[in-house]
């Protein structure tokens, strides 16, 4: 079964302190890997993809690393800010006949403290 | 201004009756999404357009309707037979150029009492 797990579920951090948030997945056959920020009451917005290849990508102060091997998936933040509390949803996309199969994680609540 | 919009922010119904929620995109992308939304869970999948006049159905597909007559609008209808339909619910869509790359609403949150 496709399945994408994140951990933890909630996260509390001072403001200006670094953070990592993992995720596993079984999603076969792998396409892509994505990392979202999700506000509350909006919809998510993209951060970051990595295809099979990419073990690493970066976004300003957003850094994804991927372990195609172990299957995971890590998102650290660095010198985090007040407007990075937020849900966090990794998502991974299987490529099907029919198009992409998206698979969402339960997400990473984090709140950022002053 | 591009994007996908969704109305309205907030709806409101008695139990028993039918609601539609608004999905419109001016990204003139071909696949359009529904997703719900509950507190501890991944998104889940409702309905699934990959072009106008054509729709499948997602994983909790079960009281729901959707049509797709044109390009730019995938409206979503909360029926009464939805047995837990309070909810927050997302509009996504995606081009043929990046299909993995979704783009997704504001939400409409929906509660039933």
């Amino acid at each position: 079964k496709n399945q994408v797990e994140q951990s933890p579920q909630s996260l509390i951090i001072l403001e200006g302190k670094n953070c990592t948030l993992q995720c596993n997945y079984t999603v076969s056959p792998f396409s892509n890997l994505r990392w979202y920020k999700q506000d509350t009451g909006r919809g998510p917005v993209s951060l970051t993809i990595m295809t099979f290849s990419e073990n690493t990508k970066s976004n300003g102060r957003y850094t994804a690393t991927l372990d195609a091997d172990t299957k995971q998936s890590s998102l650290h933040i660095t010198a985090s800010q007040l407007s990075d509390s937020a849900s966090y949803i990794c998502v991974v996309s299987a490529a099907m006949d029919y198009g992409q199969n998206f698979v969402f994680g339960p997400g990473t609540r984090l709140s950022v403290l002053p | 201004d591009g994007g996908i919009t969704q109305s309205p922010k907030y709806l409101f119904r008695k139990e028993g009756q039918n609601v539609t929620l608004s999905c419109e995109q001016n990204l003139n992308h071909d696949a359009m999404y529904w997703y719900r939304q509950d507190p501890g869970q991944g998104l889940r999948l409702i309905y699934y357009s990959q072009i106008v006049n054509d729709f499948q159905k997602g994983d909790i597909a079960e009281g729901y309707s959707v049509s797709r007559e044109k390009k730019e609008s995938f409206p979503l209808t909360v029926t009464s037979a939805q047995k837990n339909p309070t909810a927050f619910y997302l509009c996504a869509s995606s081009g043929r150029d990046t299909p993995s790359e979704q783009y997704f609403g504001p939400g409409t949150r929906l509660t039933v009492t």
